[in-house]
């Protein structure tokens, strides 16, 4: 089972509709958890830290389910410059461990 | 904003020849790390550096990867003889001293061996 589970899409909306995404990890040790974005050819760029209680940044809104091993990130009145690939993102805690554990993406197509 | 500077931003180089990729880091971040990503694929791990020395390293990271922080500002990864599937965009980041508030990933550098 892959640690960090993303379906690839390409998720093909148009412009003003909601869209989510899903992730599932597999280590029940992880204890920080992203969404980060990704334009084509670029770096990784943080989008939001994930918490537990949910959180929400403009348009942007993050969940966590620690007994379900799952996160998601719902994005509201979708803009042609949301177009990117979405990357759920956990680091494993413990023994001083900070490296990330990527997901393979999600891609998003916003269009007019 | 702070950033995370790569150079060079695309480096051709012929197998078996080493190459030395150079980051510099956030001026008051400690941990520094590489990743890279094979096209198409996803992000991988490779190292994390804190103190001077290697805090963490995948798999990835085999005898012919080493890294360095010279002089206290560059961070550099070297690949001693590289390989046709070392083709691929290699990251740095840095953070300060958690975390919990992700990463600053540089621009990449694009290594291309031929």
């Amino acid at each position: 089972r892959k640690e960090v589970e993303q379906d690839p899409g390409p998720f093909n909306v148009p412009e003003g509709a909601t869209v989510a995404f899903n992730c599932t990890y597999s280590n029940s040790a992880s204890q920080s958890f992203f969404w980060y974005r990704q334009d084509c050819r670029k770096e990784p760029k943080l989008l939001m830290s994930v918490y537990s209680s949910g959180n929400e940044d403009g348009r942007f809104t993050a969940q966590l389910n620690r007994a379900s091993q799952y996160i998601s990130l719902l994005i509201r009145d979708s803009k042609l410059s949301d177009s990117a690939t979405y990357l759920c993102v956990v680091n494993i805690r413990g023994t001083g461990r900070r490296a990330l554990t990527f997901g393979s993406g999600t891609r998003l197509q916003v269009q007019p | 904003e702070p950033e995370v500077t790569q150079t060079p931003s695309h480096q051709v180089t012929q197998m078996g020849q080493e190459v030395i990729l150079r980051c510099v880091p956030i001026s008051n971040h400690l941990y520094f790390y590489w990743y890279r990503q094979i096209l198409g694929q996803k992000v991988e791990f490779l190292v994390s550096f804190y103190n001077n020395e290697i805090s963490e390293k995948s798999e990835i990271f085999d005898d012919q990867f080493s890294v360095e922080r010279p002089d206290g500002s560059n961070f550099t990864l070297k690949i001693r003889s590289t390989k046709l599937e070392d083709s691929a965009m290699y990251f740095c980041a840095s953070t300060t001293t958690g975390v919990n508030y992700g990463y600053t990933f540089g621009s990449g550098t694009r290594l291309t061996v031929v």
